[in-house]
């Protein structure tokens, strides 16, 4: 079956405790982004990858890394996680440009 | 960057009426205008979009317009059921050469029995 799985689904941390929150896709797709989800903001692009080793900001990346060293994973790490980093975060792919964004089922992080 | 406006943000709607969504998009060279729905609990997903090159395309019920001269593009939902109930989000991109995605802050649609 085709997904987009990502771990934890949830989890409550305190602040500066290094965190990473793990996405991993099975249908080989070259385009991966990270997301979060706030009440009345929508949907935040965080970073995103258009391949291996290739990665860039989009519109909220301070306080985020990601790492794109094989084409299925796209590990999302929070060093220093704070509490306005609390949200619901989701991880999508794509197969190519023009092909619609597969997501995953959100991970609820909660920073204390 | 490109920004994208949605409205409204809550609509309440009769079972069997219809429901529009509209998204404004100010960069210009977005060419890619997807719309998703997302249930309570669950993932987005991708219920239509639309291409630059298009003006409106549809899918049973399910109908998207684009006007590039006013950067505004809409969704239509015809003979709502209950459960067309979710939040939609409607997003823009420019979509070669980059992943950037930007999103509506979302329209949470009730249908009323």
């Amino acid at each position: 079956e085709a997904q987009v799985t990502q771990n934890p689904r949830y989890l409550i941390t305190v602040t500066g405790k290094k965190l990473t929150v793990t996405c991993s896709q099975n249908m080989n797709h070259e385009y991966m982004s990270w997301y979060r989800q706030d009440p009345g903001l929508g949907l935040r692009q965080i970073y995103y990858s258009m391949n291996v080793e290739v990665t860039d900001k989009g519109d909220v990346p301070e306080g985020y890394k990601v790492s794109r060293k094989e084409k299925r994973n796209f590990p999302l790490i929070l060093e220093s996680p704070s509490p306005n980093q609390t949200s619901l975060y989701f991880c999508a792919s794509r197969s190519t440009v023009g092909q619609p964004q597969h997501f995953g089922d959100g991970t609820r992080l909660s920073i204390l | 960057g490109e920004n994208v406006e949605q409205h409204p943000s809550t609509l309440s709607v009769q079972e069997g009426d219809s429901a529009v969504i509209k998204c404004t998009y100010s960069d210009s060279a977005s060419n890619y205008f997807p719309w998703y729905k997302q249930e309570l609990g669950k993932r987005p997903q991708l219920i239509i979009d639309i291409r630059s090159n298009v003006g409106e395309k549809k899918d049973q019920r399910i109908a998207v317009t684009l006007n590039k001269t006013a950067k505004h593009f809409s969704l239509h939902i015809t003979e709502t059921q209950p459960e067309d109930s979710a939040v939609y989000f409607c997003a823009a991109t420019f979509n070669f050469g980059n992943e950037k995605l930007t999103f509506g802050t979302g329209t949470r649609l009730t249908i009323i029995p």
